[in-house]
């Protein structure tokens, strides 16, 4: 079954502009992680952020996990054209090693 | 030096036909997994193996059958290709099986389009 659910499904905006992905999922979980994928690629590990952790940063990008609310976010900052892509988010819920991702927010920075 | 590797990147056949998707990872990983994203992009879990054994077998057609030569091989056999099969299939592979589900590496995908 579908775990996360990604919001919005799209956000154009312009170079040098913060984007905001959210990503909301239904059950426990032991972590949670966030993937992009370019055009036609395949999915690229970003970052993970465990369920005993609230804030994680990587470079210009920064996840938050809120277990109470049951949700992420993953803020990308001062983005650029070649961050246009779609990304997912994926929820670790301890069921023997699946990962179930989002459906994802295609994200588009114009420059 | 590609860490994982599926082949082939494309592949147009008829409906009911068979085909393969190999995939080979050289991370030294022990579990392997195959992904299909569909046309609207819903990445869903079909199988894992975890050194050489199935571990996951989601609802999946009896029509695709995982064969796990060796922890570095992960292939994918399927018989009786139907149109709604069309989809890009992903192979992935990761460090740890069980409690935890670590990082993901994921092949570039094969397009399947039945026709």
């Amino acid at each position: 079954s579908q775990q996360g659910e990604e919001d919005p499904q799209a956000l154009s905006i312009q170079e040098g502009e913060n984007a905001t992905m959210n990503c909301s999922y239904k059950t426990s979980i032991n972590n949670l992680q966030w993937y992009r994928q370019n055009s036609g690629r395949g999915l690229v590990h970003l970052i993970l952020i465990r369920s005993n952790e609230r804030e994680k940063h990587s470079g210009r990008l920064r996840v938050t996990l809120d277990t109470s609310k049951k949700s992420s976010s993953l803020l990308i900052t001062a983005s650029r054209a070649a961050d246009t892509a779609s990304y997912f988010c994926a929820t670790d819920n301890n069921q023997g090693g699946k990962l179930i991702f989002g459906q994802g927010t295609e994200l588009s920075v114009k420059p | 030096d590609t860490a994982v590797s599926q082949t082939p990147k494309y592949l147009v056949t008829q409906m009911g036909n068979d085909k393969s998707i190999k995939c080979e990872q050289n991370l030294g990983h022990d579990t392997m997994y195959w992904y299909k994203q569909d046309s609207k992009k819903f990445l869903k879990i079909m199988f894992s193996y975890n050194n050489k054994e199935l571990i996951i077998n989601e609802t999946v057609p009896n029509r695709f059958s995982p064969k796990s030569p060796d922890k570095a091989h992960l292939n994918l056999h399927i018989n009786s290709l139907e149109l709604g099969d069309s989809a890009v299939y992903f192979c992935a592979s990761s460090q740890f099986s069980g409690i935890n589900t670590g990082e993901l590496f994921f092949g570039e995908g094969s397009r399947l389009t039945v026709l």
